[in-house]
């Protein structure tokens, strides 16, 4: 079965800064678009960041750009998001999810989520 | 304009037909695609590339999509189709657009 599990999330201080990983199971994890997906509390989805299947390219919302990098490792299954410059409003649930194209994405297989909290 | 706008919310009984629409400038001319999330749950795929069902998906959800609006059917509604769902599309200059989410509730 398809599987994506990110890990962590945890509460970090306004300005600071948390890594995110994801790993992937049962899928040729090189073959496929990854993404972050968030999800503040009680909100709807909102995209974050996606890279290409040999991580040629990657891809922000407005609202993280700058302050984000995403990155993925092949050889490792994994996905990673890198979070700087933290700010309140980027409190939620982040979600690693798969996508078998870029242009245009649809993401087929979700994680469970890792809950990132900013706040002093 | 890459907004893509749903109904917060849409109540239908059980075996009737539920039709949730997302509406956004360009929507006719890109592939829109949907997803169900339970409470408590991670989002699941139900429709993408307009009208296309993943495997496993029941039979029950369709999708169209024209002019400005795409649109979630399922017929024959059923009490575990009670949920959130988020059309979701692509623009070229915002990149990933979600819809704000419609909650179907199944009285």
């Amino acid at each position: 079965e398809v599987q994506v599990v990110e890990s962590g999330g945890g509460l970090v201080k306004p300005g600071g800064s948390l890594g995110l990983s994801c790993v992937a199971s049962e899928f040729t994890f090189s073959g496929y678009t990854m993404n972050w997906v968030r999800q503040a509390p009680g909100k709807g989805l909102e995209w974050v960041s996606s890279i290409t299947s040999s991580g040629s390219y990657t891809f922000y919302a407005d609202s993280v750009q700058g302050r984000f990098t995403i990155s993925r490792d092949n050889a490792k299954y994994s996905l990673y998001l890198q979070m700087n410059s933290l700010r309140p409003e980027d409190t939620a649930v982040y979600y690693c999810a798969r996508a078998p194209n870029w242009n245009p994405p649809h993401f087929d297989s979700w994680g469970q989520g890792t809950l990132v909290i900013v706040s002093s | 304009s890459s907004e893509l706008t749903q109904p917060p919310s849409v109540s239908v009984s059980p075996g009737q037909t539920a039709r949730i629409t997302c509406s956004g400038g360009k929507l006719g001319h890109k592939n829109a695609c949907w997803y169900q999330q339970k409470a408590g749950q991670s989002p699941v795929l139900v429709i993408y590339e307009d009208t296309m069902r993943p495997s496993g998906i029941p039979e029950r959800f369709s999708g169209s999509n024209s002019g400005h609006t795409a649109t979630l059917t399922i017929s024959g509604t059923q009490a575990m189709d009670e949920a959130a769902y988020y059309c979701q599309a692509w623009d070229s200059s915002a990149g990933v657009v979600f819809g704000g989410g419609t909650k179907l509730t199944v009285l």
